[in-house]
């Protein structure tokens, strides 16, 4: 079975600067797709960049970049000139191209604190 | 907005009673997804439906049940509650065409168990 890992609990960034967030997973897939979610204090899910792992480029979304790493199965994202409004839960997410649930797996989530 | 819908958003209830939850996924979407997600913690798949049929089961405890509607609006049924029920109650929905999508989450809905 999959499983994904965030090693940091919790995170603090100052305003403005940049932040990296660990994920790792474990799969025996060769083809897959690769989230990151945000959960803000108002607990919605935001989806915050995917990528599908063959491609080689990283994704992108405007400040938030992603260093994909598949031999080291890792799915760093970062946040670049982190705003006040990207404190949040975040969590690291992977699903296989089939399209059962169980095969979308959640990590247990990075607290990030934004000081102003 | 997501475009899914999840009634009620807060729901606050006694032990051993029964409540049901509701999702309206988006339009055209054929799949929903439950999760639970507990204080501080990440979230745990529960049930999947695909155009009115069960498609994949998680960690559902058996005094949970779950159906979708043909029009695929999709109810969570919790019987029996215990005060550990207590718990953000995600739906999500995706269109799970041939290419993998992203699940577009509704706003939860919050289960308090007194």
């Amino acid at each position: 079975a999959q499983t994904v890992t965030q090693s940091q609990p919790e995170m603090s960034v100052q305003e403005a600067e940049t932040v990296t967030l660990s994920c790792t997973y474990d799969t025996s897939e060769s083809d897959y797709y690769l989230f990151w979610y945000k959960q803000p204090p108002s607990r919605q899910m935001i989806l915050v960049i995917r990528q599908e792992a063959y491609k080689q480029q990283n994704a992108t979304e405007n400040r938030f970049s992603v260093n994909f790493q598949k031999a080291a199965k890792s799915f760093s994202l970062k946040i670049s000139d982190s705003q006040l409004g990207d404190a949040a839960m975040y969590f690291c997410a992977y699903r296989t191209l089939d399209n059962y649930g169980q095969n979308f797996v959640f990590g247990p989530g990075t607290r990030l604190s934004v000081l102003p | 907005d997501s475009g899914v819908t999840q009634t009620p958003k807060h729901l606050i209830t006694a032990t051993g009673q029964r409540v049901t939850l509701r999702c309206s996924p988006r339009s055209g979407d054929l799949s929903v997804y439950w999760y639970q997600q507990s204080l501080d913690q990440g979230l745990q798949f529960l049930i999947q439906y695909y155009n009115g049929e069960e498609r994949a089961k998680g960690n559902i405890l058996e005094r949970f049940s779950a159906q979708q509607f043909p029009d695929l609006h999709s109810e969570l049924n919790l019987s029996s509650l215990e005060l550990g029920d207590s718990a953000l109650y995600f739906c999500a929905s995706s269109v799970d065409g041939t290419a993998p999508e992203k699940l577009f989450f509704g706003s939860g809905t919050q289960l308090s168990v007194l």
